[in-house]
């Protein structure tokens, strides 16, 4: 299964612009880019997505690589409920009709008031 | 819309009991999953279900058991609970794997074996 890369931790002082690395260098043509978070105490939220482009929406916005090796998620401006961890995952075909989502351990990301 | 919900929040058992952990979706998702999540860890994949009567395994199926009875309903069954299954539990589902839909993810049972 291709697998992400991703920093353990990282800081950011709040109103600034948060960049979120990622590398996925085993990455196959049909694997999404996805990116959840997950906030103390509950269950992950989807943040965005995206397969070759580069993408925005209300919550962030996803930079991929042209060779698809890499990506990094944005927050433009981080705030204090930003404070989660934030997962880097490739959504693969696993069989049996179904798209799996594997989960590292992700960023945890710090913002500073 | 209450989307995914998860009961019980919290359980502590002892070794050796059973229970079942209840997920239940509103939103007329075909596919639905169960996680777990040890402490500074990722979630794993435990089982998950294409669709209604379908069940399949995940990454860590061992000592779990699933039913997918009802199409909204996806139910995780620990028939003797080791401490080594002391885990926070997620449950998720998913509209279709046509289009690339988000998972939508459930606040989690806690669940403690003494």
């Amino acid at each position: 299964d291709a697998k992400t890369t991703q920093p353990n931790s990282m800081e950011s002082n709040e109103e600034e612009p948060v960049h979120l690395p990622c590398n996925h260098s085993t990455i196959s043509g049909t694997d999404y880019i996805h990116w959840y978070r997950q906030l103390p105490s509950q269950g992950p939220e989807y943040v965005i997505h995206g397969l070759t482009s580069n993408v925005n929406n209300r919550m962030a916005s996803l930079a991929i690589a042209e060779d698809r090796k890499s990506s990094t998620l944005i927050l433009h401006r981080a705030t204090l409920r930003d404070a989660a961890v934030y997962y880097c995952i490739l959504r693969a075909y696993s069989g049996a009709g179904s798209y799996q989502l594997t989960f590292g351990k992700g960023t945890k990301l710090s913002v500073i008031p | 819309n209450a989307g995914v919900t998860q009961t019980p929040k919290f359980r502590v058992l002892k070794t050796g009991q059973s229970m079942t952990l209840l997920c239940a979706q509103d939103m007329n998702h075909e596919y639905m999953y169960w996680y777990r999540q040890d402490p500074g860890m990722g979630l794993r994949l435990i089982h998950y279900s294409v669709g209604e009567g379908t069940t399949a395994k995940g990454e860590v199926p061992d000592g779990y058991n699933v039913s997918r009875l009802k199409k909204q309903n996806f139910l995780l069954g620990l028939e003797s609970a080791a401490p080594s299954q002391t885990s926070v539990y997620f449950c998720a589902s998913i509209a279709g794997q046509k289009s690339n839909q988000p998972q939508h993810f459930g606040d989690g049972t806690r669940l403690s074996i003494l």
